[in-house]
């Protein structure tokens, strides 16, 4: 089956711009996890969302957000971009059942100039 | 909160060697452990995953971890690497009650094989 799908896959901002991301689940998942993944900071959990509901927090501003669909799809959302964002953003699906396998996609690799 | 710990950075071994990566977490409550790896240029694909039950788990490609309770660790193992299994390494920890999906990840340990 179709595993998870990130777009778009690179993309250049300058600073002050917005982006928005985009993941498609794997068919079936209910969960979808967004992270930040740089050298600096390694990998960090931005939010999680289920059902349409931000159902986990990690500790970025609030100049980071997300959603998600009915179909279970999500996008995230980053306003006024700084330098210090540029990175690769992971989402990750899963059944969401307690004893879960978190599967990952691969990635939007974003740079902010 | 939860936190993981990885103590290898950058760990380098010639083909053949056995190999053995550490992973400690912190965490008060039942947890899930992973592994996962990260190719150049690929994404991150998991190796095993520990949820309950023997304690020794093993995963694709030939490796294995050991899920040490008493010790709050779940090292990676491999008698035998291979050129192709330089990558990153990450461990991943995350809570088993329900409703929790949020991976606590390590720093990862950078795994360069020599042929």
């Amino acid at each position: 089956k179709a595993g998870v799908t990130q777009t778009p896959r690179y993309l250049i901002k300058t600073r002050g711009q917005q982006v928005t991301l985009s993941c498609s689940p794997i068919s079936g998942h209910r969960s979808v996890s967004w992270y930040q993944q740089t050298p600096g900071q390694g990998l960090q959990f931005l939010f999680e969302y289920f059902s349409e509901t931000q159902r986990n927090k990690g500790n970025f501003p609030g100049r980071f957000s997300g959603r998600q669909f009915s179909n279970s799809r999500s996008e995230m959302n980053v306003s006024t971009l700084e330098l210090g964002d540029s990175a690769l953003y992971l989402c990750a699906s899963s059944l969401s059942s307690g004893r879960n396998t978190i599967y990952f996609g691969e990635g939007s690799w974003l740079t902010v100039v | 909160a939860q936190s993981v710990s990885q103590h290898n950075h950058h760990v380098i071994l010639s083909e053949a060697a056995s190999l053995e990566l550490g992973c400690n977490y912190s965490y008060g409550g039942t947890v899930n452990l992973f592994w996962y790896v990260q190719y150049p240029g690929q994404h991150l694909q998991l190796l095993l995953k520990y949820f309950s039950g023997d304690p020794l788990v093993k995963g694709i490609k030939g490796f294995e971890a050991e899920f040490i309770k008493s010790k709050f660790s779940f090292n990676l193992r491999k008698p035998s690497v291979q050129w192709s299994d330089t990558a990153e390494y990450f461990c991943a920890v995350s809570s088993s009650n329900f409703g929790n999906e949020k991976l606590t990840f390590g720093t990862g340990t950078r795994l360069t094989i020599i042929p």
